[in-house]
């Protein structure tokens, strides 16, 4: 089984500010996914990257896939209450059907 | 467009007892995938349907099953329930049994063994 390490576990921050996440692995992923979950609600997709190096935006959201493809990094810009939510990292190794990471759990403070 | 709808959203067994969720995927999709999610835990792989058979399976005991229907539909069977399978069990659907990349998930059923 492979393993998602994302960092930091929780992060609360204020409103307006900026804020990396994290997603490791010792492994290279064929393809990685991030969702955004709400309490009560199931994941919801929010970018595919493939290509190592690949960098996606969505809005305030960056997401950059290593150039090993073995890690990622989700930024978010001037970070709005909407953002709050678990931030859930996912790998396709190979094969094997998807992985999830623990996930990063962000709060934005009003 | 009506996407992937769960039942029941809440349910509550005791240890021993058996337990039937259940999962229409969305319109169009004929792929359905389980995933358990335990508290503070991202979601881990049961197993995927397509076709009527299951086609892969991850790291669960024998008292998980499943079954889909011809109308793509899928239920998830758990026996002599364990505190420790409290948890949300999600359902995600998609086109095509081995395409990850478009997974789209239910809003779960969260089962709490007593």
């Amino acid at each position: 089984t492979q393993l998602l390490e994302q960092s930091p576990q929780f992060l609360s921050i204020q409103e307006g500010e900026n804020l990396t996440v994290y997603c490791n692995s010792s492994s290279v992923f064929s393809s990685l996914q991030w969702y955004r979950q709400e309490p009560g609600e199931g994941p919801v997709l929010l970018v595919t990257v493939v290509t190592g190096g690949e960098v996606k935006k969505l809005k305030r959201l960056t997401f950059q896939f290593g150039d090993a493809r073995k890690d990622s990094s989700l930024h978010i810009t001037a970070a709005q209450p909407g953002d709050t939510g678990l931030y859930l990292c996912a790998g396709v190794f190979g094969n094997e059907k998807l992985t999830f990471g623990t996930g990063t759990r962000l709060t934005i403070i009003p | 467009d009506a996407g992937v709808t769960q039942s029941p959203t809440h349910l509550i067994k005791t240890r021993g007892q058996q337990v039937t969720l259940r999962c229409s995927p969305k319109s169009g999709h004929d792929t359905v995938s389980w995933y358990q999610q335990a508290l503070g835990q991202g979601p881990q792989f049961i197993f995927q349907y397509y076709e009527e058979e299951e086609r892969q399976r991850g790291n669960f005991p024998d008292r998980f099953s499943g079954h889909q229907f011809p109308n793509y539909s899928s239920e998830l069977n758990v026996n002599a329930l364990l505190l420790g399978d409290s948890a949300l069990y999600l359902c995600a659907s998609s086109l095509g049994w081995n395409r990850d990349e478009k997974l789209f998930f239910g809003s779960g059923t969260q089962l709490s063994v007593l």
